[in-house]
């Protein structure tokens, strides 16, 4: 099956700074990669996706890039702010046909520190 | 919307006891995911339904875990019997067929 790794788990960085977070997938069947944002007490909320046809997209401060050959993927929050702080979850999934199953990564904790 | 909606938001209970939480998902939403979340294991999809028919229960842990989906408005996760090692944030999601997967805010369930 598929398995995801990580990094970091932990990341701190000055508001206005930009955070990376990393993630290498196993699965080659794997086209469908989210990232999900979970605050305190909340249910894990999607923020943005990328499939396997594309190698980047952006919404707004917020960056996801692909690299199919390498299997890994990016995210990238430029200009952070203090409720960017959270826990961010990428994973992956093939799509289509009856298989929707997300495989989660163990989550990078966030801090923007003000 | 309501979103997805869980119940109880909160669970205590002792060892040995028999534990049901309960999901409704988003309205017209024909794919429900139960997940677990620990400290230890992150994020784990336990069963998911399609069209309320169990589709994968792979993750399911043991015996001890059954889940059902009687209508398209309503699923259970029902432990039976509980241990401590059950203790963790268990979160029911739905979609309906594309892969944005929108999760309820969770039941947190400890077992003393």
């Amino acid at each position: 099956g598929e398995n995801v790794e990580q990094h970091p788990s932990t990341l701190s960085v000055q508001e206005g700074d930009s955070a990376v977070i990393k993630c290498t997938y196993s699965d080659s069947a794997s086209n469908y990669f989210p990232w999900y944002k979970q605050e305190l007490g909340k249910g894990p909320q999607l923020i943005i996706d990328i499939r396997s046809n594309v190698g980047e997209k952006k919404d707004q401060r917020i960056a996801v890039t692909l690299n199919k050959t390498a299997k890994h993927f990016s995210l990238h929050i430029t200009e952070t702010q203090p409720e960017d702080s959270a826990v961010y979850f990428c994973a992956a999934s093939p799509s289509g046909g009856s298989n929707y199953k997300l495989t989660f990564g163990k989550g990078t904790l966030l801090t923007v520190n003000p | 919307d309501a979103g997805v909606i869980q119940s109880p938001r909160h669970e205590v209970t002792e060892m040995g006891q028999e534990v049901t939480l309960r999901c409704k998902p988003i309205s017209g939403h024909d794919y429900l995911f139960w997940y677990r979340q620990t400290m230890m294991r992150g994020l784990e999809l336990l069963i998911y339904f399609n069209n309320n028919v169990p589709i994968d229960d792979s993750g399911m842990p043991e015996d001890r875990f059954s889940a059902k989906m009687p209508n398209a408005s309503f699923s259970t996760l029902k432990i039976q019997p509980s241990e401590p090692r059950d203790s963790a944030v268990y979160f029911c999601a739905s979609n309906w067929g594309g892969n944005e997967q929108f999760f309820g805010p969770g039941t947190r369930l400890t077992v003393l």
